[in-house]
């Protein structure tokens, strides 16, 4: 088991709400990354981070925020949520090595349903 | 259009038989990964194969690659129940600091 958590494992709550999940890591990696995951479909990377005061945008266009201010930290927020927001959020992260991109370890993710 | 995809969509085996499925991409890579999720969990990862090998062995695990064909394989050999899941390839693309995950193959093993 990779020592990555995330909670809440499972989050219903109503439109226009503020929400932060929370991703947090103790292997010291420097690069973290937040994907999501439809169910049965592919994971689309929205968020990832190279080390403290480091955030960059991935692939796939988000409404949401995130922050790095400690290197074992990586919450992602959504300021107004809404229904097209219901998905999986799996947090990740890994070592972080120039010019090579390495094994990521996952969070078990988090279920967010948005009525 | 996907960097990595897997092929098939999903496989249904029975138990003790061997599963393989394949990856294709588009571009040049440093590496290919190889990730099982179980339903609802996470990723866990199981191989990592660099441009420069051709196969890698993780107990009952075998991937292959060729990068003239750019394309992976998975085998697991002597399936076994507790194997159903989904699994994902994911290509380390050259020149980017972050892979591109496939959608992946759902593998049911039945006992």
């Amino acid at each position: 088991e990779a020592d990555i958590y995330q909670t809440p494992r499972y989050l219903v709550i109503g439109t226009g709400k503020k929400i932060t999940l929370e991703c947090s890591q103790t292997m010291g990696h420097d690069k973290m990354y937040w994907y999501q995951q439809d169910p049965g479909m592919e994971l689309h990377l929205i968020h990832y981070s190279y080390g403290v005061n480091s955030t960059e945008k991935g692939d796939l266009s988000s409404e949401s925020t995130v922050s790095r201010i400690r290197t074992e930290h990586f919450p992602l927020t959504l300021e107004s949520a809404r229904p097209s927001h219901t998905s999986q959020y799996l947090c990740a992260s890994s070592e972080y090595v120039r010019g090579s991109q390495e094994t990521q370890y996952f969070g078990p993710g988090t279920r967010l349903l948005v009525l | 259009s996907q960097q990595g995809e897997e092929d098939p969509q999903a496989l249904s085996i029975q138990e003790g038989e061997n599963a393989t499925m394949n990856c294709s991409y588009k571009t040049s890579i440093n590496n290919l990964q190889w990730y099982r999720q179980n339903s609802g969990r996470g990723l866990v990862h199981l191989i990592l194969i660099r441009s420069n090998e051709r196969e890698k062995h993780s107990g009952r695990l075998r991937v292959t690659l060729d990068t003239s064909k750019k394309s992976s394989s998975l085998l697991i050999t002597a399936s076994r129940a507790a194997d159903t899941a989904s699994y994902f390839c994911a290509t380390a693309v050259k020149g980017y600091q972050k892979v591109t995950f496939g959608i992946g193959t759902k593998l049911q093993v039945i006992p």
